[in-house]
């Protein structure tokens, strides 16, 4: 059983600029949610998709899109970078929207975004 | 908006100690409390889903409580070691899916 992946590991982008990042669900997995983690806070959630569709949002702006794929992976695209969008991304798959999976959500390890 | 507080922010025992955290949540809405222990430059590692309140979970040396009508849970550490070290974070889940989570506490285990 593979936990999850995410890559990059490490980014630096130009303010202006666009960036992808990728997540690869773990293995069973429908559900593939991201979230910021910027210094000194908790991770926020940005979005959430459920077998392909988005199914919930958080406090982010549209520049913020992502899309899942058939086999369950996503991607996080962030358009017109700030430098405030530099933070941890961090992606986590789960079975199912709403259900508490008792072992939880499933974390990758996140992608170091910094926007110069 | 919802608010999840830990506190304390930051914790510094000696091997062997136990310890305590606190999470404080919404007392309305309840769906469900997560625990996470994160290790640097790893992954967020799931503890224990709690989901009734007075839930009780158990996990070797790492215990926690659930009190859904006041808005907290309690993470217990019995005998820390060092390899507890990590920052431990609660989460509220939301109507969404979504997860809310508090800043975490910072836990380090000197030997």
């Amino acid at each position: 059983e593979t936990g999850v992946t995410q890559s990059p590991t490490h980014l630096i982008k130009t303010r202006g600029q666009q960036v992808t990042l990728r997540c690869s669900s773990q293995s069973g997995h429908n559900t593939v949610s991201w979230y910021q983690q910027a210094l000194g806070q908790g991770p926020q959630f940005i979005f959430q998709y459920y077998r392909e569709e988005e199914n919930g949002r958080g406090n982010f702006p549209p520049r913020f899109s992502g899309l899942q794929f058939p086999n369950y992976s996503s991607e996080l695209n962030v358009n017109a970078l700030e430098l405030d969008d530099s933070a941890l991304y961090l992606c986590a798959s789960s079975l199912g929207a709403r259900q508490d999976d008792a072992d939880g959500y499933t974390f990758g390890s996140g992608t170091r975004l910094t926007v110069v | 908006i919802l608010n999840v507080e830990q506190s304390p922010q930051s914790l510094h025992v000696q091997e062997g100690d136990s310890t305590n955290f606190t999470c404080s949540f919404p007392s309305s809405n309840f769906y469900a409390l997560h625990w996470y222990r994160w290790e640097t430059a790893k992954s967020p590692e799931a503890l224990f889903v709690m989901t009734l309140n007075g839930d009780e979970k158990k996990k070797g040396r790492i215990s926690a409580t659930l009190n859904t009508k006041e808005g907290y849970s309690y993470l217990y550490i019995k005998g820390s070691q060092p390899e507890d070290s990590a920052t431990y974070l609660c989460a509220f889940r939301g109507s969404q899916g979504n997860l809310i989570f508090g800043k975490g506490t910072k836990l380090s285990v000197k030997p």
